[in-house]
């Protein structure tokens, strides 16, 4: 599977956009971007995939780079709530279920 | 609709004890998959049900654990003679699965155990 890379940490304030970077160079055209987010004490959270379009849905938006190399996860107004690790991990289309998480990164939203 | 759920929260057991997790996933999942979370640690895939049967049981660490899922829906891990390394959040997930198709996974809160 194509690795991922992540910045270890980030601020941001509440009630401003959020963007989470991710490299994933190696993805090859089979292959999703998805992004899950963990909440302290809780189970992973699913928040968004795509292939090659952008997407967008009631929690984020995924931008996808033409290219594919790269993606970038906006959350459109961080709140308080939005503190958690996020993990940018690429899976195939087909047949692959185990869910690997790398290192994400830390966000944390301040008032 | 209601999400994946598990039982109990947290568990505390004595060294060498037994132990059953319990896991109610979405209703209409047909996977359900096991994995757990050390402390620090990323997840570690334990085991993926498509119904009934479990197809993949490579990530069990031992024969010490075991997992059975009936009528398509509950399942429950086991862990027997548990050891202090076994301490962990137990974490439950399901999903849609049709035609090996990747879809996305939701997880429930899962269940800490602690070994003392």
């Amino acid at each position: 599977d194509a690795k991922t890379t992540q910045p270890p940490s980030m601020d941001c304030a509440e009630g401003r956009a959020a963007n989470l970077p991710c490299n994933h160079s190696t993805i090859s055209g089979n292959e999703y971007v998805y992004w899950y987010r963990q909440i302290h004490s809780q189970g992973p959270q699913y928040i968004i995939h795509g292939l090659k379009n952008n997407e967008t849905n009631e929690m984020a938006s995924l931008i996808i780079t033409e290219d594919r190399k790269s993606s970038t996860l906006i959350l459109p107004h961080a709140t308080l709530r939005d503190t958690a690790v996020y993990y940018c991990i690429v899976r195939p289309v087909f047949n692959d279920y185990k869910l690997s998480f790398g290192a994400g990164t830390t966000v944390t939203v301040r008032a | 609709g209601a999400g994946v759920s598990q039982s109990p929260s947290n568990k505390v057991t004595e060294k060498g004890k037994d132990v059953e997790l319990r896991c109610d996933p979405i209703s209409g999942h047909t996977a359900l998959y096991w994995y757990r979370q050390s402390l620090g640690q990323g997840l570690e895939f334990l085991i993926y049900f498509q119904g009934n049967s479990a197809p993949d049981k490579s990530g069990l660490p031992s024969d010490r654990f075991s997992a059975e899922r009936t009528g398509g829906s509950v399942s429950t891990l086991t862990i027997q003679r548990t050891q202090q390394e076994d301490s962990a959040v137990y974490l439950c997930a399901s999903s849609l699965a049709s035609g090996g198709s990747s879809y996305e996974q939701y997880f429930g809160p899962g269940t800490r155990l602690t070994v003392t």
